[in-house]
């Protein structure tokens, strides 16, 4: 059974700090990992992918890949209050994706 | 812009119900998906279809069933609606290729505005 871990938080943060969000995985297997941004009563959309280990940069976010811990993270500088919402981080399958319960920002003017 | 749309926001039924929901993707994405979504449970995945009349089973598929006639339009079946199916149902697609290339990879799921059902 794949599983990914993620902290539900809240994790609160002040208005241009950085935020720190952290993922663990069970599967080895997976080539590709996916952070989607979620706001309340609305659907996840995709704010980037990373396949290898190390650093991806995409505007004010970073994802960082260590396959060999398996976890993934992604950094969010300058964290804005629009930034406020429920970020998840699903396990790629064949062709599936699996879910965990998703991490909860929430930044402080 | 891949663009995943679904029949309707918001849906009240009565317990008892035969219950259809609709999600139609103009990508020509070979895989489509659908999820319900329940607080502290997050996305759960109840069928997904990787081509025209092909479909699997996902994590929770009891008291559901599902369609897919033509390769955009995936249906969700509540056969005779519960309480316990009240939730936010979710649609996604996606294409098994295309690489690695750009900001989104293979199997880059795409969601739709999503469906919020109540069930009485």
């Amino acid at each position: 059974q794949k599983e990914v871990e993620q902290n539900s938080g809240p994790l609160s943060v002040p208005e241009g700090a950085i935020a720190s969000l952290n993922c663990t995985y069970s599967d080895r297997g997976s080539q590709s990992f996916f952070w989607y941004r979620q706001y309340s009563g609305k659907s996840p959309e995709l704010i980037m992918f990373i396949y290898s280990n190390g650093d991806k940069e995409d505007g004010r976010f970073t994802a960082q890949l260590n396959k060999a811990s398996q976890y993934v993270s992604l950094l969010i500088r300058d964290s804005q209050p629009s930034d406020s919402a429920t970020y998840l981080c699903p396990l790629q399958g064949y062709s599936t994706l699996t879910f965990g319960k998703g991490t909860m920002l929430l930044v402080s003017p | 812009d891949v663009k995943v749309t679904q029949s309707s926001r918001y849906l009240v039924k009565r317990t008892g119900e035969k219950v259809f929901l609709e999600c139609v993707q103009d990508m020509d994405h070979e895989n489509m998906f659908w999820y319900r979504q329940d607080p502290g449970l997050g996305l759960r995945l109840i069928y997904f279809s990787y081509d025209v009349k092909m479909k699997e089973k996902g994590d929770i598929p009891e008291g559901y069933s599902v369609s897919r006639e033509k390769k955009e339009r995936f249906s969700l079946i509540l056969e005779s609606a519960s309480t316990n199916q009240t939730s936010m149902y979710l649609c996604a697609s996606s294409t098994p290729y295309g690489g690695l290339a750009g900001r989104a990879s293979t199997d880059t799921q795409y969601f739709g505005p999503g469906t919020r059902l109540t069930v009485l």
